[in-house]
């Protein structure tokens, strides 16, 4: 069964920081790779998504993710953290032209404090 | 506004109370999900619809659960006798229907039961 792992439970940094966020999904096959945010009191919402071609992709809000093919992995990054970016953030896979349901880690909180 | 839109916000029901919400998913999506989230956890997958037909259905939909889609426009998810585990928040997805589509997330209905 398709599962994602994400490494960081509870990031803190300080306003200006970097932020990378670890991704690991477990599907040998053709997958379709997402990240959302979840602001405080709103709804999931697409950072980014990979769906083919460059493996760098660049998503809202300065965010980018690289697909790393060998090593499953989707990693989550941005250069510079506003506290504006205190949320939660999952990663999420699912199997193009299928039911096209997403599996979901378990969520990475991010706590930017100014 | 014209994105999912979710039925009540929050409900605080007894134990064996039966409990009813409703996603209204993006017009032009065919496509729809229930998802819950406990948490600390992931949104993990319950049911999948397209159009009016239930496609699939998670080994979490245990048999107090049932969904419908009677026009394959809103959806409806039910919960018979409820139980102090079902308390989560469930969410609902719409998208359209293709290999490599994103889903749109309703804001959730928040489940209490006491």
């Amino acid at each position: 069964a398709q599962s994602v792992s994400q490494h960081n439970h509870h990031v803190i940094l300080s306003e200006a920081a970097s932020l990378e966020l670890g991704c690991n999904y477990s599907y040998g096959g053709t997958v379709n790779l997402f990240w959302y945010v979840q602001y405080p009191g709103q709804h999931l919402q697409l950072l980014l998504k990979y769906f083919s071609g460059d493996p760098l992709v660049k998503g809202i809000k300065g965010f980018e993710a690289e697909f790393i093919k060998s090593k499953f992995s989707f990693n989550l990054r941005k250069p510079s953290v506003q506290w504006s970016d205190t949320a939660e953030y999952f990663c999420a896979v699912n199997r193009p032209y299928n039911t096209d349901k997403l599996i979901f880690g378990t969520g990475t909180r991010l706590q930017v404090f100014p | 506004d014209t994105g999912v839109s979710q039925n009540p916000r929050h409900k605080i029901t007894k134990r064996g109370q039966n409990v009813t919400f409703r996603c209204d998913p993006i017009s032009e999506h065919n496509r729809l999900y229930w998802y819950r989230q406990t948490l600390g956890q992931g949104p993990e997958f319950l049911t999948y619809f397209q159009n009016e037909a239930q496609l699939e259905k998670s080994r979490l939909l245990s048999d107090r659960f049932s969904a419908e889609r009677p026009k394959g426009s809103f959806s409806t998810l039910e919960i018979q006798r409820t139980e102090q585990g079902d308390s989560a928040m469930y969410l609902c997805a719409s998208s359209r229907q293709g290999g490599n589509t994103e889903a749109f997330f309703g804001q959730g209905t928040r489940l209490t039961v006491v």
